[in-house]
């Protein structure tokens, strides 16, 4: 099946700075590309849906300047959360949609980020 | 608004039980139904059902999709310690996926 990464998979920083994470389809182009996040025993909440060479669509309650959400090609989306506050900390998880002709129009997961901000 | 309900919200089991997971939706715009088993990690995809009555089917797991009912099981035979994990359903209703809250399994030896 399709493959998706996301770098880094663990990240540890300081209150205040900020923290980008990648997340790239590896054999597949994904015009779309999906930022979620999730809980300690919560299921996956989606925070913003990322559409290549154009704005995100941010979901209800996300902030916008605080995640940041850039999709400059068709295999990469990159998210910053900028200014980062322990409450952030989180596991961030990635999909990307293929829709190469003759798949299975789903999406594909990435490996997830594990954010700590201390 | 789309929703997805799965049930129950976790399960204890022992080896070689059978267990049935349930997941109830609603949807404006269907497109898919899939299930995911999630570990420690990202979501990993176990099936996507599109059409009504048919059972799909990967070793010892298998779902099947009521259309009309509005609801999907997934059903895993002969459990195994390292079936332990979240189970998500999740609907694909065109550029968005709606999760359900997802159903703990745990299988003791």
């Amino acid at each position: 099946g399709a493959v998706v990464s996301q770098h880094p998979s663990w990240v540890i920083c300081k209150s205040g700075t900020s923290v980008k994470i990648e997340c790239r389809s590896l054999d597949f182009q994904a015009t779309t590309m999906f930022w979620y996040r999730q809980f300690p025993k919560q299921s996956l909440m989606l925070m913003a849906t990322s559409n290549e060479g154009s704005k995100a669509t941010y979901e209800q309650g996300v902030e916008k300047d605080k995640f940041l959400i850039n999709h400059a090609s068709l295999t990469l989306s990159t998210l910053t959360v900028t200014s980062a506050h322990p409450e952030d900390s989180s596991f961030y998880i990635c999909s990307a949609r293929d829709l190469t002709p003759g798949s299975t129009d789903t999406q594909y997961f990435g490996p997830g980020t594990r954010l700590t901000v201390l | 608004e789309d929703k997805v309900v799965q049930s129950p919200l976790s399960l204890v089991v022992h080896e070689g039980d059978t267990v049935t997971l349930n997941c109830s939706y609603e949807v404006t715009n269907f497109r898919s139904l899939l299930w995911y088993k999630q570990e420690k990690k990202a979501p990993t995809f176990l099936f996507m059902l599109t059409s009504s009555g048919i059972e799909k089917k990967s070793g010892r797991l298998s779902s099947i999709l009521d259309k009309k009912e509005l609801f999907s099981i997934l059903n895993i035979t002969a459990t195994q310690t390292g079936d332990s994990a979240v189970y998500l359903c999740v609907l694909n209703a065109g550029n968005m996926l709606t999760f359900g809250g997802g159903t703990r399994l745990m299988v003791k030896p």
